[in-house]
Parts: C-alpha cells; sequence; structure tokens
C-alpha cells in the first residue's frame, strides 16, 4: 500500500471556480502535511503545510487536515489559469524524511 | 528566502561515464536530499543527509552515491551512467522540522 494517495486527475475546473485536491495517508503517526505545486518541467515549490486538525487558510488556498481519518485536502478558491500544474501532497514519515504522494494535476479552463 | 541551486539543468552524458551532481544550499540548512522524478512514479528518494559526512539510503540508492563534506553542499555520483538513469534530479534541504525546499532540477539524458 502506497504512504500517500492521490487522485492523479486530471482535474478540470472553470476559472473562477474552486478545485478540491485530495489526500490520504497510511502512516497514522504523521504529524506534519504539506502541499506543493509543480509547473510542468520546473521544480516543486511549497504552497502550504498544516499540523493541526482543521482548516489552514492562505489567500486563496485553503489545507483542511483530519487526522482521525487520515485525510488532507487543499482548496483553491476562485481559481485562475496561473493556478493550472501538479499538486503534490507530502506527509513526514519520520523526523526528516517525507513521503509524496504521485500529484493531481489541476487544470484550469479559461 | 531560502535558495537552494544546483549545478546544471540540463546534462547528457554517456552509458558509462561518471556523472556529478552539485547541490548548494544558503540557508545552513542540517538536512540535505537528492530525490529522482519519473513520470507516473512520482518523488523517490535516493539519498539523504542530516549532518557534514552524515549520509543514509533512501528508497532506491542502487547506482548512486553521495558526498557531503561541506554543510552548505550535497553531491549526488552515478558511478556508471546507465540508459535508465535518465531522469529529472531533484536536490532539497530542510531544517529540523520537515519543510523541504527545492532546487530547480537536473534534467539529466544517458545515451
Amino acid at each position: 500500500q502506497k504512504e500517500v494517495e492521490q487522485n492523479s486527475g486530471p482535474l478540470s475546473v472553470p476559472e473562477g471556480a474552486i478545485a478540491s485536491l485530495n489526500c490520504t495517508y497510511s502512516d497514522r503517526g504523521s504529524q506534519s502535511f504539506f502541499w506543493y505545486r509543480q509547473y510542468s518541467g520546473k521544480s516543486p515549490e511549497l504552497i502550504m503545510f498544516i499540523y493541526s486538525n482543521g482548516d489552514k487558510e492562505d489567500g486563496r488556498f485553503t489545507a483542511q487536515l483530519n487526522k482521525a481519518s487520515q485525510y488532507v485536502s487543499l482548496l483553491i478558491r476562485d481559481s485562475q489559469p496561473s493556478d493550472s500544474a501538479t499538486y503534490l501532497c507530502a506527509v513526514n514519515i519520520d523526523d526528516y524524511k517525507l513521503s509524496f504522494g504521485a500529484g493531481t494535476t489541476v487544470t484550469v479552463r479559461a | 528566502d531560502v535558495k537552494v541551486t544546483q549545478s546544471s539543468r540540463y546534462l547528457v552524458k554517456r552509458t558509462g561515464e561518471k556523472v556529478f551532481l552539485e547541490c548548494v544550499q544558503d540557508m545552513d540548512h542540517e538536512n540535505m536530499f537528492w530525490y529522482r522524478q519519473d513520470p507516473g512514479l512520482g518523488l523517490r528518494l535516493i539519498y539523504f543527509s542530516y549532518d557534514v559526512k552524515m549520509k543514509e539510503k533512501g528508497d532506491i540508492p542502487e547506482g548512486y552515491s553521495v558526498s557531503r563534506e561541506k554543510k552548505e553542499r550535497f553531491s549526488l555520483i552515478l558511478e556508471s551512467a546507465s540508459t535508465n538513469q535518465t531522469s529529472m534530479y531533484l536536490c532539497a534541504s530542510s531544517l529540523s522540522e520537515a519543510t523541504q525546499y527545492f532546487g530547480p532540477g537536473t534534467r539529466l539524458t544517458v545515451l
């Protein structure tokens, strides 16, 4: 069983809509959760991290964490064409290492 | 801002060559990582280092070695490059917490 699972997509949303990305993880001991954005041909860049159950908002992005359900999600409000990218979910598996999901590709239609 | 740099954006090498990929970070981070990323396989950890001269194998260390002589620099070495090592190589660094920051990547082609 993979440690971090994401729907690969592609997820296509119209401009201005909300994009909802989901991620589940297998290790109940994980404490830190991250969302990275990766444009085609580029390296991953950190969007958000979340450590506590509940929601965390940063601009148009909201991360949601439910440790009991081992589930973390990312909402992108007012989606823009520039949000078209692959979004990677990452979960810590020890003090140093992260386990990455395969990524969800998002396309925002103008 | 954290800055992680990698020595080359694109590299073309021949089978059997020894290949060096360099990574430098400027934020005094203890931890440094080398990943490769392939379509459909996601990010896979090759090696990581949690201190100078300290290293640990990741999930796919075969065919690779690493060197960390200085805190800011972490090198990945392909001892004898093979075509199945054609990939995007990504370096990352982090402080004691898990947040990792990535360099721009090196796209390596082995002919």
